[in-house]
């Protein structure tokens, strides 16, 4: 079974500060991993995806994440935090495309002025 | 753009109550998942369909069950509803097959009450 370990629920970044959330997964296969985030009140979004093709991945609003094998993880960062950017974050692993995602607990980004 | 509607931001009911939450995506998609999001827990897949008429049991069916008798819709049920199903409701889908993507669109979600 797979399954995905985001590292703390809460982060706090100062705006202009690095944003660094950790995820690491379980997978018997190569995996599909996504991050994902959820501004107040809405639906998820996808930020990047990581589908076998380049480890170091870029994202929308300036979200990176490298994949990394021998460590199974897929850390997500932004080089300076801005206000927006508080919301909450999800790592996710699928086997397959086309396949059901495992969620991980998600961390909640609050970015202080 | 893609989207997947919900019929009820929130949604109050009582114990014991059938409750019937309604999804519907525009974009022809074969796939359609409900989870549910609870604090600190993330998402829980707790059914899904690959096609019309198809369901498949997720993590925590429990209580729950789907209908898909159309492709654009799929429903969730709560049988028999109780105050452990308070959550927010979450909608997906997504494109069938084996391409590159299998990136999920979500609804705004449901948040539901059960008092």
């Amino acid at each position: 079974a797979q399954s995905v370990t985001q590292l703390g629920s809460h982060v706090s970044v100062s705006e202009g500060a690095l944003v660094l959330l950790r995820c690491n997964y379980s997978s018997s296969v190569p995996p599909y991993l996504f991050w994902y985030v959820q501004y107040p009140n809405q639906g998820l979004q996808l930020l990047l995806k990581y589908t076998s093709a380049a480890t170091l991945v870029k994202g929308i609003n300036g979200f990176e994440a490298e994949f990394k094998k021998s460590e199974t993880s897929f850390h997500l960062t932004k080089p300076s935090a801005h206000m927006s950017d508080a919301a909450e974050y999800f790592c996710a692993v699928s086997k397959a495309a086309g396949n059901k995602l495992t969620f991980g607990g998600g961390t909640r980004v609050l970015v202080k002025p | 753009d893609v989207k997947v509607t919900q019929s009820s931001r929130y949604l109050v009911k009582r114990t014991g109550e059938k409750v019937f939450l309604e999804c519907v995506q525009d974009m022809d998609h074969e796939n359609m998942f409900w989870y549910r999001q609870d604090p600190g827990l993330g998402l829980r897949l707790i059914y899904f369909s690959y096609d019309v008429k198809m369901k498949e049991k997720g993590d925590i069916p429990e209580g729950y069950s789907v209908s898909r008798e159309k492709k654009e819709r799929f429903s969730l049920i709560l049988e028999s509803a109780s105050t452990n199903q308070t959550s927010m409701y979450l909608c997906a889908s997504s494109f069938g097959g084996e391409g590159e993507s299998n990136e999920q669109f979500f609804g705004p979600g449901t948040r539901l009450t059960v008092l």
